[in-house]
């Protein structure tokens, strides 16, 4: 699986729009970006996904590149809920199915402040 | 339509017993991962089955970790004769399998401490 790069840490005030940057620049055609986050130590918790349109759900928007070697997740408005580590994965899509093992870097701390 | 299901949530073993973590998998779900979360560590990938085969264990210690995924039954990873280096969130998910964009689905961990 390719590797990816996100900034340690960010801070956002509640209310406001978080935007997480992640690097992946050795991607493949074959693969996914995934989205996960966890908060305070329960289970991660899956966000969105997509291979190279911009996604949007419930939960937040994935704008990816052109050249899908970035990614941006925004959570449109940041609630103190939404602290949490967000991880940032690439997963290969082979053959019509999504294959196997998520490998997690040490992804982004977000801090939503009052 | 409950989710993902591990117990014990918390698990304390002496040095040298054995811990069993068990994981029931979403409704409908035939695949079925294991990860571990060392303390101040990231998730680190241990083992990948479906029913009663492992498809990648690439992840898995080599000696005293073992994991199934029987026809019937809840998931189990077994840790013989633990150690305190082993004591860990470990976590497990599960997804639908076969075709399509399958997301994992992460239950709430048992976290195990080793005295």
């Amino acid at each position: 699986d390719a590797k990816t790069t996100q900034p340690p840490s960010m801070d956002c005030a509640e209310g406001r729009a978080a935007n997480l940057p992640c690097n992946h620049s050795t991607i493949s055609g074959n693969e996914y970006v995934y989205w996960y986050r966890q908060i305070h130590s329960q289970g991660p918790q899956y966000i969105i996904h997509g291979l190279k349109n911009n996604e949007t759900n419930e939960m937040a928007s994935l704008i990816i590149t052109e050249d899908r070697k970035s990614s941006t997740l925004i959570l449109p408005h940041a609630t103190l809920r939404d602290t949490a580590v967000y991880y940032c994965i690439v997963r290969v899509y082979a053959g019509g199915t999504s294959y196997g093992k998520l490998t997690f870097g040490q992804g982004t701390i977000l801090t939503v402040h009052p | 339509n409950a989710g993902v299901m591990q117990n014990p949530r918390h698990l304390v073993r002496r040095r040298g017993q054995e811990a069993r973590l068990r994981c029931s998998p979403m409704k409908g779900h035939s695949h079925v991962y294991w990860y571990r979360q060392l303390p101040e560590e990231g998730l680190k990938f241990m083992v990948y089955l479906q029913k009663e085969n492992i498809i990648d264990e690439s992840g898995m210690p080599k000696e005293r970790f073992s994991a199934e995924f029987p026809k019937e039954g809840p998931s189990i990873l077994r840790i013989q004769q633990v150690v305190r280096g082993d004591s860990a969130a470990y976590f497990c998910a599960s997804s639908t399998g076969g075709t399509g964009v399958n997301e994992q689905f992460f239950g709430p961990g048992t976290r195990l401490t080793v005295l």
